[in-house]
């Protein structure tokens, strides 16, 4: 599996961007970049994922750097809701890779009001 | 409709108890997992199911831990003769089909082992 480095926490004021990087420089070229979310007494939930190009949905932007070594996960306006513990997890396309998801420490965000 | 439920969602056993977790995946979703999470770490991997295949228990953390998939839907984890180093998180995971397809998890069962 690649492994992957996160800082351990960031803190954010309400309303303003958070980016939060993610180095993963031995991902393979057929892994998907997957980012998850784990608010506090909850599962984990899916926040967006990409391969190459930098993507976009409603709740999050992930721009993928060009050798795919990084890429970042921008909460364009955080709010307290956003507070939780942020995973970026490369997954595996090959079926004999077992698809889990290989969670590793996470970055928790901190949104002051 | 409705999400990953699991049952249930708090369980205090007495060290040496036998204990059945129960997972109940979104409707028609082929592939199961189940994680452990101990407190302050983000969740591993324990096992995983196609349909009623279980196609990888590499993360079983020994062979007190056992889980069924029967019919291809609800799955149970077993854990027999509970040991504190058992207290945990155990969260469930269910997948439509592909691999690079979100994972949607359950709340999870809080289990401590006294």
């Amino acid at each position: 599996d690649a492994k992957t480095t996160q800082p351990n926490s960031m803190e954010s004021n309400e309303e303003e961007p958070v980016h939060l990087p993610c180095n993963h420089s031995t991902i393979s070229g057929t892994d998907y970049i997957h980012w998850y979310r784990q608010l506090p007494s909850q599962g984990p939930e899916y926040v967006i994922h990409g391969l190459t190009s930098n993507v976009n949905n409603r709740m999050a932007s992930l721009a993928i750097a060009e050798d795919r070594k990084s890429s970042t996960l921008i909460l364009h306006r955080a709010t307290l809701r956003d507070a939780a513990v942020y995973y970026c997890i490369p997954v595996s396309t090959i079926k004999a890779a077992g698809n889990k998801l290989t969670f590793g420490g996470g970055t928790r965000v901190l949104v002051k009001p | 409709g409705a999400g990953v439920s699991q049952s249930p969602r708090y369980k205090v056993a007495k060290r040496g108890q036998d204990v059945a977790l129960r997972c109940d995946p979104i409707s028609g979703h082929v592939s199961l997992f189940w994680y452990q999470q101990a407190l302050g770490q983000g969740p591993e991997f324990l096992t995983y199911f196609q349909n009623e295949a279980q196609l990888d228990k590499s993360g079983l953390p020994s062979d007190r831990f056992f889980a069924e998939r029967p019919e291809g839907s609800v799955s149970t984890l077993k854990i027999q003769r509970t040991q504190q180093e058992d207290s945990a998180v155990y969260l469930c995971a269910s997948r439509h089909s592909r691999a690079r397809e979100t994972q949607y998890f359950g709340p999870g069962t809080r289990l401590l082992v006294l």
